[in-house]
């Protein structure tokens, strides 16, 4: 059974251009959620999707926005960006919402640089 | 707001032996579930054990074992015959409507 699936791995953006990033979860796998992983601030969790709606949201600005579309995969988008947005960005799937009784399981990461 | 603090940024273990992460975390909430997560220098984030919070009983996996004390709020990892392919940055996480991650430790073992 394939993992989550994070594309791509790495991305050098410019300050002020805006970026897409792809989530595939586990096949059968309906929630993806998101997370910013930084070395100052740890790793925050950014919003939550199942069955294509946002069910749970961090604290981050609205340039940060997602979607999840009705093979669950999903996207997330930061737009204007800033160098504080400079991360490892990572997707979890699961197959259930996280406040379930269910496992998360994490892509490999998306490194943004913002240059 | 649930809040996970692990206060060990760095820790050292000799090969084979034992070495103790500590967690401790703040909520309001009864059901939970608690989570320690390996991440090494892949950056892939990796299960290590689970812990539900209506279970008395501490959670073991093979190596891996966890003292978990509700009422204390304080959920440390045990790690028994330490191995070099330990080594890596450690998280708990919480988990109730959203996963909440701690700081983390790195792990180093020492051969």
């Amino acid at each position: 059974k394939a993992g989550v699936t994070q594309t791509p791995r790495y991305l050098i953006k410019t300050r002020g251009q805006q970026v897409t990033l792809s989530c595939s979860p586990i096949s059968g796998h309906r929630s993806v959620s998101w997370y910013q992983q930084t070395p100052g601030q740890g790793l925050q969790f950014l919003f939550e999707y199942f069955s294509e709606t946002q069910r749970n949201k961090g604290n981050f600005p609205g340039r940060f926005s997602g979607r999840q579309f009705s093979n669950s995969r999903s996207e997330m988008n930061v737009s204007t960006l800033e160098l504080g947005d400079s991360a490892l960005y990572l997707c979890a799937s699961s197959y259930l919402m996280t406040t379930a009784n269910t496992e998360a399981f994490f892509g490999q990461g998306t490194r943004l640089t913002v240059v | 707001a649930q809040t996970v603090t692990q206060s060990q940024p760095e820790m050292s273990v000799q090969e084979a032996e034992t070495v103790t992460l500590s967690c401790t975390y703040d909520t309001s909430e009864s059901d939970y579930y608690l989570f320690w997560y390996k991440q090494p220098p892949s950056r892939q984030m990796i299960l290590v054990i689970r812990q539900e919070a209506y279970k008395q009983q501490n959670a073991t996996e093979n190596r891996f074992s966890v003292n978990f004390q509700k009422a204390a709020k304080s959920f440390s990892l045990k790690i028994s015959d330490s191995q070099l392919g330990d080594a890596a940055m450690y998280f708990c996480a919480y988990k109730g409507n959203k996963l909440v991650f701690g700081a983390g430790t790195i792990l180093r073992v020492k051969s």
